[in-house]
């Protein structure tokens, strides 16, 4: 059965410093990964998504994340964050016979200046 | 555009009121979802709708009853509900159901709360 972790709960950064958020996943056949941006009191936005090809992913608002299928991972990172980054992010996973998003349990980014 | 709309975006009902949450989408998408979120938790599937037709209902309580009024409505009958079921409540969309690719584009939610 697929399942996705997120490592870190809360990720709180300061203006203009690099972040990573971690995720990673497992499953026994091929995966499509997501990110997804939720800002408070809102719904989920799409901020990128990895279905085949180039490993390294770029999304909208900067954000960037590599897919590793050594390490089964795919984190998100974004070279320097604003205070509009605020936000709880999700990963999220479905496998090539299904059509549920499997969603990891979040990560709060808390930027501050 | 890739908006999913909803309606009411809060909503305040008592364990013995019925109720309705609307979700519609003009994306020409023909897959439909329902998200129940709790707070500070990620979004759980209850049902799936393809081409108009229930397939997907991950045992939700008979009290959510969802209905699938044509490609572009979605709705959520709401009856006897717990003050449990407080959550935000999310509706998505997708082109098909089938791939598993195809992006999910996510509504703003309702905030529901019952008494």
């Amino acid at each position: 059965a697929q399942s996705v972790t997120q490592l870190d709960s809360q990720v709180p950064v300061f203006e203009e410093a690099p972040v990573e958020l971690r995720c990673n996943y497992s499953s026994s056949v091929s995966v499509y990964l997501f990110w997804y941006v939720q800002y408070p009191n809102q719904g989920l936005q799409l901020l990128l998504k990895y279905l085949s090809g180039s490993t390294l992913v770029k999304g909208i608002n900067g954000f960037e994340a590599e897919f590793n299928k050594s390490q089964t991972s795919f984190h998100l990172r974004k070279p320097s964050v604003h205070i509009s980054d605020t936000a709880e992010y999700f990963c999220a996973v479905s496998e090539g016979t299904g059509t549920a998003l499997i969603f990891g349990k979040g990560t709060t980014l808390s930027v501050s200046s | 555009d890739t908006e999913v709309t909803q309606t009411p975006k809060h909503l305040v009902m008592g364990m013995t009121n019925k109720k309705s949450l609307k979700c519609e989408q003009h994306m020409g998408h023909r897959a439909m979802y329902w998200y129940k979120q709790k707070a500070k938790k990620p979004p759980e599937l209850m049902f799936v709708y393809s081409y108009e037709k229930l397939s997907i209902n991950e045992s939700v309580p008979s009290r959510f009853s969802p209905e699938c009024p044509n490609s572009s409505l979605l709705n959520l009958h709401l009856h006897a509900l717990q003050p449990e079921d407080s959550a935000l409540y999310l509706c998505a969309s997708s082109r098909n159901r089938g791939p598993s690719t195809d992006t999910q584009y996510f509504g703003p939610g309702t905030r529901l709360t019952v008494l």
